[in-house]
């Protein structure tokens, strides 16, 4: 069966800290891989999103990036991170190759920023 | 773009009661339908799906229903229980890798 994993679970960073999250997806391969964000009691936005290594698509402009280095490992980053990027991050992948499939989601790290 | 709204953000249910959450969606485009279920500080999880050639699919306790003449997707839970608790989302699909969520609504199961 297919697994989703995130880390860390929790971080506090300051203010124009670097930011890396990590999650791999195992039992599966060219999954689509996904990173949202969710602000308290709200919706969930995306972020980015790839179809393949190396193929990353933007959602909203933003001081984030994403990298896709392996073919189930998508890593969410930011080189400053601002006040703003507070919030609860979920990492997520769907069978590759067609539309239309069940988004599966990580557990979700929660990020602070002070 | 076009986004999935939720007709009511809270939903307080007494316990072994049925509960009907509401969502409507503005694009006609659209053919793949996914209610998830999310608790507090979890990842949501996947509870059921339906496409656009269907009107009704059952699953275990909850059953969705899907109108696609007034854009309207609802999902119903049977005997609700304690466990039920949680933030609902609606998501739709309209043929590409993407899936657009509402913003939620927070069932609330009452002892």
């Amino acid at each position: 069966s297919q697994t989703i994993h995130q880390w860390p679970a929790t971080l506090v960073q300051p203010v124009g800290s670097p930011l890396s999250l990590e999650c791999t997806v195992e039992g599966t391969s060219n999954p689509n891989l996904y990173w949202y964000r969710q602000a308290a009691g709200r919706g969930l936005q995306l972020l980015f999103y790839s179809v393949g290594i190396g193929q990353i698509s933007s959602e909203v402009p933003q001081n984030l990036s994403a990298s896709r280095p392996q073919d189930r490992q998508f890593i969410l980053s930011s080189k400053k991170l601002l006040l703003s990027d507070s919030g609860f991050y979920l990492c997520a992948w769907a069978p590759g190759a067609s539309s239309g499939n069940t988004i599966y989601f990580g557990e979700g790290s929660w990020l602070t920023v002070v | 773009g076009e986004s999935v709204g939720l007709h009511l953000p809270t939903l307080s249910v007494q316990e072994g009661d049925n509960s009907i959450i509401n969502c409507a969606y503005s694009n006609s485009a659209s053919d793949y339908f996914i209610w998830y279920k999310q608790e507090s500080g979890k990842g949501p999880q996947f509870i059921i799906d339906i496409r656009s050639n269907m009107d009704k699919r059952q699953g275990q306790r909850v059953t969705v229903l899907l109108n696609k003449t007034v854009k309207h997707l609802s999902l119903q839970i049977a005997a609700t229980q304690p466990g039920d608790s949680a933030v609902y989302f609606c998501a739709e699909n309209f043929g590409n890798e993407k899936l657009t969520f509402g913003t939620g609504t927070r069932l609330t199961i009452i002892p």
